[in-house]
């Protein structure tokens, strides 16, 4: 397997303008998690997603914030609109959400919101 | 929730062992202890996690103390590629609620 795949890897946008990115998470994984990472708060879990369905959000900041998880193989996070405090590096992870089961990372995505 | 207390940075040189300390003296009975490290501009990697009982893989080890209040995570030869920041997670099964990285320790790794 390829791993936990995330596109674009940079994305730079306009103040005001939707932004959408995508995971791809590993085939079989049951678990599929949105970090959102900055110098200033570190590491922070926006959401979480077990079998497609939507099960904590409270890490979501605003509700400019939606993400979706429509089959098991695909995820999306968007931003509308989209806010230069947004900029940061987004990552998404996957794992079989066993009690032993490790969480693997996407590379992530490094967005600038200008 | 549980929390974890580790130490900002630490320093090591090339090739010798690295003890990681993590102090977590509100751990629940069902927490499993689990570690990770992010290298350089790169996302989060799973290096290991244990229950009670020490761990080792090919790695790291993972030295649990007996009220499990404390863990280390012990390097056994650290290389220039070890470093990065290292974090101490707490995880109960099938609750990813408590999924949440603190501030880590940032090990520098010297030749």
């Amino acid at each position: 397997d390829a791993g936990v795949i995330q596109s674009p890897r940079h994305e730079v946008t306009e103040m005001g303008q939707e932004v959408t990115l995508r995971c791809k998470p590993i085939s079989g994984h049951d678990y599929l998690f949105w970090y959102r990472q900055t110098m200033m708060r570190g590491l922070e879990l926006l959401i979480y997603f077990n079998n497609n369905v939507p099960i904590d959000d409270s890490g979501m900041p605003e509700d400019r914030f939606s993400a979706k998880m429509p089959n098991a193989s695909f995820s999306t996070l968007k931003i509308q609109p989209s806010e230069p405090r947004d900029s940061a590096v987004y990552f998404c992870a996957s794992s079989l959400g066993q009690f032993n089961a490790e969480a693997f990372f996407g590379q992530g995505t490094r967005l600038t919101v200008v | 929730d549980a929390k974890t207390t580790q130490p900002n940075s630490m320093e090591s040189n090339e090739e010798e062992p690295v003890h990681l300390p993590c102090n977590h003296s509100t751990i629940s009975g069902t927490d499993y202890i689990h570690w990770y490290r992010q290298l350089p501009s790169q996302g989060p990697e799973y290096v290991i996690h244990g229950l009670t009982s020490n761990v080792n893989n090919r790695m790291a080890s993972l030295a649990i103390a007996e009220d499990r209040k404390s863990s280390t995570l012990i390097l056994h030869r650290a290389t220039l590629r070890d470093a990065a920041v290292y974090y101490c997670i707490l995880l109960a099964p099938y609750n990813f609620n408590k999924f949440y990285f603190g501030s880590g320790t940032k090990l520098n790794v010297k030749p």
